[in-house]
């Protein structure tokens, strides 16, 4: 069966820091990988996604870059953190039509 | 462009009370419709879908959802609330075109009362 893992579950990071958020699928190939942002508790803004290795979509201009440098894996980064880029990310992964399933996500505060 | 509308900020149903969690979308084209549940601190996870087919799909922990075209709408249903389906709801579309990617509503906070 396929699982995603999404760590650290919590982080805490100094303004200007960087940062590394890492995504995993297994038990499937090739599939289509995202990553998203949830403020206060609400809606979901789509920042990345990515339809196959080296291939990454940006849809919102911002402090943030993601790669996928194996199928499987996505990773979140950030040379300097701002204050605003604190939030609770989330990853996800589906196949052509199907569902998307989500990692359990990240709460990252910027102090 | 796609667009997904949840109408009800909120929503408070008695326990044992049949509840409904509203949605609407906008699509250019066939759309794909998807409800997701979220409980606090937590990913979304995935409760049913509509693809094709059935118009009336039956989903995880006895949810169900109608696909109405004509009012562009797939409200989310169960006969009977739990006081542990208190969480946030989700609805998203996709168009039924590879590549497309989903649109999440802003959400709709459930809230059922012993």
């Amino acid at each position: 069966s396929q699982t995603i893992h999404q760590w650290p579950a919590t982080l805490v990071q100094p303004v200007g820091s960087p940062l590394s958020l890492e995504c995993t699928v297994e038990g499937t190939s090739n599939p289509n990988l995202y990553w998203y942002r949830q403020a206060a508790g609400r809606g979901l803004q789509l920042l990345f996604y990515s339809v196959g290795i080296g291939q990454i979509s940006s849809e919102v201009p911002q402090n943030l870059s993601a790669s996928r440098p194996q199928d499987r894996q996505f990773i979140l980064s950030s040379k300097k953190l701002l204050l605003s880029d604190s939030g609770f990310y989330l990853c996800a992964w589906n196949l052509q039509s199907g569902e998307a399933f989500f990692g359990q996500g990240t709460r990252l505060t910027v102090v | 462009a796609q667009s997904v509308a949840q109408p009800e900020d909120q929503v408070n149903v008695a326990e044992g009370n049949p509840l409904t969690v509203k949605c609407t979308y906008s699509v250019s084209g066939n759309p794909y419709l998807f409800w997701y549940v979220q409980y606090p601190n937590r990913g979304l996870q995935f409760l049913l879908k509509y693809i094709t087919g059935d118009n009336l799909v039956k989903g995880s922990y006895g949810f169900e959802a109608e696909f109405n075209k004509s009012q562009t709408s797939f409200h989310l249903k169960k006969p009977s609330a739990l006081v542990s389906d208190s969480a946030l709801y989700f609805c998203a579309v996709r168009e039924a075109s590879y590549g497309q990617n989903f649109v999440f509503g802003p959400g709709t906070r459930l809230s059922v009362l012993p």
